[in-house]
């Protein structure tokens, strides 16, 4: 079984540029989230995507989108991007069945200047 | 309103003991799910067990148990027999029933930093 992979692991950008992320999901899982992890907290709810189309959203601007393609890959687009932008971006994914359990990849460290 | 809470910053045990590291929470919804993951310094989000809100008995996986008091709203993990891998930021989750929410958001706490000392 290959788990959720994320690439790059670590990113510098400049204030204003765009960065795109991508994950590739853990076989057999349809559902992609992500998530936004900022220094010593718990990580925050950005998007999901279910069949290629984004299902739910948090509190994150237009700025951040995504996709998801037919092989359950992901990628999370960030425009304009801001120095608190800065943070562990993770990528989960899960059965769209009942309550199952996230399984995350080891995160892109995203860091602003 | 924060819905996951973790009131225990940081905490220390020694190798071989049990630790217990608090979690509540809050919700309207009589169906959801409770999950707790673990976060090495290396960045991954690791899962350990899960508690369904209608399950009876509470989740155990290996040396991981959950203490579910529904009444309460609390969902503590209980290491036991702690190792020095265990030495991690653990986060308590929630997930709401598909009656608030269609899709799977889960919600997480800001987590407990767990050392152990050899």
């Amino acid at each position: 079984e290959t788990g959720v992979t994320q690439s790059p692991t670590h990113l510098i950008k400049t204030r204003g540029q765009q960065v795109t992320l991508r994950c590739s999901s853990q076989s057999g899982h349809n559902t992609v989230s992500w998530y936004q992890q900022a220094l010593g907290q718990g990580p925050q709810f950005i998007f999901q995507y279910y069949r290629e189309e984004e299902n739910g959203r948090g509190n994150f601007p237009p700025r951040f989108s995504g996709l998801q393609f037919p092989n359950y890959s992901s990628e999370l687009n960030v425009n304009a991007l801001e120095l608190d932008d800065s943070a562990l971006y993770l990528c989960a994914s899960s059965l769209a069945q009942g309550y199952s359990p996230l399984h995350f990849g080891n995160g892109t460290r995203l860091t602003v200047t | 309103a924060q819905k996951i809470t973790q009131t225990q910053p940081g905490m220390f045990v020694q190798e071989k003991e049990a630790v217990t590291l608090d979690c509540t929470y809050d919700t309207s919804d009589q169906s959801y799910g409770l999950f707790w993951y673990k976060q090495p310094s290396s960045g991954e989000m690791i899962f350990l067990i899960y508690q369904g809100s209608y399950d009876e008995q509470n989740a155990t996986e290996g040396r991981y148990s959950l203490n579910f008091q529904k009444a309460r709203k609390s969902a503590n993990l209980v290491i036991s027999a702690s190792q020095l891998g265990d030495s991690a930021m653990y986060f308590c989750a929630m997930r709401e029933g598909y009656a608030k929410t269609s899709y799977d958001k889960v919600i997480f706490g800001p987590g407990t930093s767990l050392s152990v000392i050899p």
